[in-house]
C-alpha cells in the first residue's frame, strides 16, 4: 500500500536556527498539506498546496514559514528561524482527487525539538 | 465546520464492542462526518466517512441517526492495537484540498 513517508524522523536544532522537515506523498496525489501536534495538544493545520501554490494556511503558518515542492516527488516545509515554541510533531499528508472526501493520508511524522 | 462534543476518554477490554458517541448539534445539511484515529506518535488515520444511516468497512461503522445530530463510531470486537485517539470531524468536504480541523478527540484504552 503506498504511504506518505517523512524524514528526519528526529530533528533537534538551536533557537534560531533554519530547518527543513522533508516529505515525500504519494505519487498520484496533488494536494499536500502539513499539520503540526505540540505534545498532548490537538493537531493543528498550517497549510495545503496544489498546483505548486499555496491554497490555504492558517495563521499559525506565519512568515517564518514556507513551503515547496522542489521537485516531482518531494514536498518540504522550512521554518526560517526557529523558536522554542515551534518545538511539535510535524506531519505531512496528502490527498487524491475524486469523490469529496476528508480522506487524507498522513505520514509517519518528524519529531522537532528545538532548544 | 460544525462544532463536536465528543467524551474525552473510554475504556474497554479486549474482545468487546466498542461504541463512540459525537454529539454535533449543529450539523448543517451539506456536512458530512469523518473518523480518524491516531496512534500514540504517529500520524492520524482516516477510518471512516458518512452522510446519513449506516456506513461499514473493514475495521469500523459508522451509525448516524435520521436527525443527525450525532454519531456513532463502532469497532466490532477490539484489541489492544486499538488503543489510540479517535477524532470526529464535521464539515462539507470539497473535491481534495480540504483542511482538516481535528479536536481533542476520545482517547480509548483497550485493557487485556
Amino acid at each position: 500500500e503506498p504511504e506518505v513517508t517523512q524524514t528526519p524522523s528526529h530533528q533537534v536544532t538551536q533557537m534560531g536556527q533554519e530547518v527543513i522537515l522533508r516529505c515525500v506523498p504519494i505519487s498520484n496525489h496533488l494536494y499536500f498539506y502539513w499539520y503540526r501536534q505540540i505534545l498532548g495538544q490537538k493537531v493543528e493545520f498550517l497549510v495545503s498546496f496544489y498546483n505548486n501554490e499555496i491554497s490555504e494556511k492558517s495563521e499559525i503558518f506565519d512568515d517564518q514559514f514556507s513551503v515547496e515542492r522542489p521537485d516531482g516527488s518531494n514536498f518540504t516545509l522550512k521554518i526560517r528561524s526557529t523558536k522554542l515554541e515551534d518545538s511539535a510533531m510535524y506531519f505531512c499528508a496528502s490527498s487524491g482527487q475524486g469523490q469529496p472526501s476528508y480522506e487524507q493520508y498522513f505520514g509517519p511524522g518528524t519529531r522537532l525539538t528545538v532548544t | 465546520l460544525a462544532k463536536t462534543t465528543q467524551p474525552i476518554s473510554m475504556d474497554s477490554y479486549e474482545g468487546q464492542e466498542v461504541n463512540i458517541t459525537c454529539s454535533h448539534n449543529n450539523i448543517a445539511t451539506n456536512d458530512y462526518i469523518t473518523w480518524y484515529q491516531q496512534f500514540p506518535s504517529q500520524g492520524p488515520r482516516f477510518i471512516i466517512q458518512g452522510y446519513k444511516t449506516k456506513v461499514t468497512n473493514e475495521v469500523a461503522s459508522l451509525f448516524i441517526p435520521a436527525d443527525r445530530k450525532s454519531s456513532t463510531l463502532s469497532l466490532p470486537r477490539v484489541s489492544l492495537s486499538d488503543t489510540a485517539v479517535y477524532y470526529c470531524l464535521v464539515g462539507v468536504p470539497r473535491g481534495a484540498g480540504n483542511m482538516l480541523t481535528f479536536g481533542g478527540g476520545t482517547r480509548l484504552m483497550v485493557k487485556p
